[in-house]
């Protein structure tokens, strides 16, 4: 059990597009999800956590208006990154979590590579 | 800043050595600390969630301990499988923002048969 999907695996786009990625949880669902990003040879560095129904909440450093979350259900949460450059470019992995239990145990998707040209 | 610290980078071991990496993290404000192995265009897969001093944990060939007051964690492999290879990544919970991973940048071990 717990697994989530990531879709598209790998995508490109060109400067200024935006560019959708979905995050769902196939057999749980996922109170809390969360958006991830790695740049090479970096850690995984958390963009932001979202809730079903309510606002994302970002990390510092992370433009809302660029990098929009949507958590429509408990199983789906969409990133878009809007007009997008060639910076944007990286690793984007999503997370879903039960927060059940004394742990908060996050259960991981295979990730979105995103090239910008 | 909390920084999390794995080392080595990478380890490159032959097929039945048995080989340990380490994460560091900082020892206050503890909360919990995860061990995930990530493959290669797979999803991260939880191996450990460690929350006591002391604690050790084993699934297999794989085990990991926890010392939450000099702020470290060890995983340990014996007898090493091609299979094992992998990035292990660590990620720390802090305690003000439980919900959070902080993760250090894995160490990428490569079994060679």
């Amino acid at each position: 059990g717990a697994v989530v999907s990531q879709h598209p695996s790998r995508v490109i786009c060109k400067s200024g597009t935006s560019v959708k990625i979905e995050c769902r949880s196939l057999d749980f669902q996922a109170t809390t999800m969360f958006w991830y990003r790695q740049f090479p040879k970096q850690s995984l560095m958390l963009m932001a956590t979202s809730n079903e129904g309510s606002k994302a909440t970002y990390e510092q450093g992370v433009e809302k208006d660029k990098f929009l979350i949507n958590h429509a259900s408990l199983t789906l949460s969409t990133l878009t990154v809007t007009s997008a450059h060639p910076e944007d470019s990286s690793f984007y992995i999503c997370s879903g979590a039960r927060g059940t239990g004394f742990s908060y145990e996050q259960y991981f998707g295979p990730g979105t590579r995103l090239t910008v040209t | 800043i909390l920084n999390v610290e794995q080392s080595p980078q990478s380890l490159h071991v032959q097929e039945g050595d048995s080989t340990n990496f380490t994460c560091s993290f900082p020892s206050s404000n503890f909360y919990a600390l995860h061990w995930y192995r990530w493959e290669t265009a797979k999803s991260p897969e939880a191996l450990f969630v460690m929350t006591l001093n002391g604690d050790e944990k084993k699934k297999g060939r794989i085990s990991a301990t926890l010392n939450t007051k000099e702020g470290y964690s060890y995983l340990y492999i014996k007898g090493s499988q091609p299979e094992d290879s992998a990035t292990y990544l660590c990620a720390f919970n802090p305690r003000d923002s439980s919900y959070k991973l902080i993760f250090g940048s894995g160490t990428r071990l490569l079994v060679r048969p």
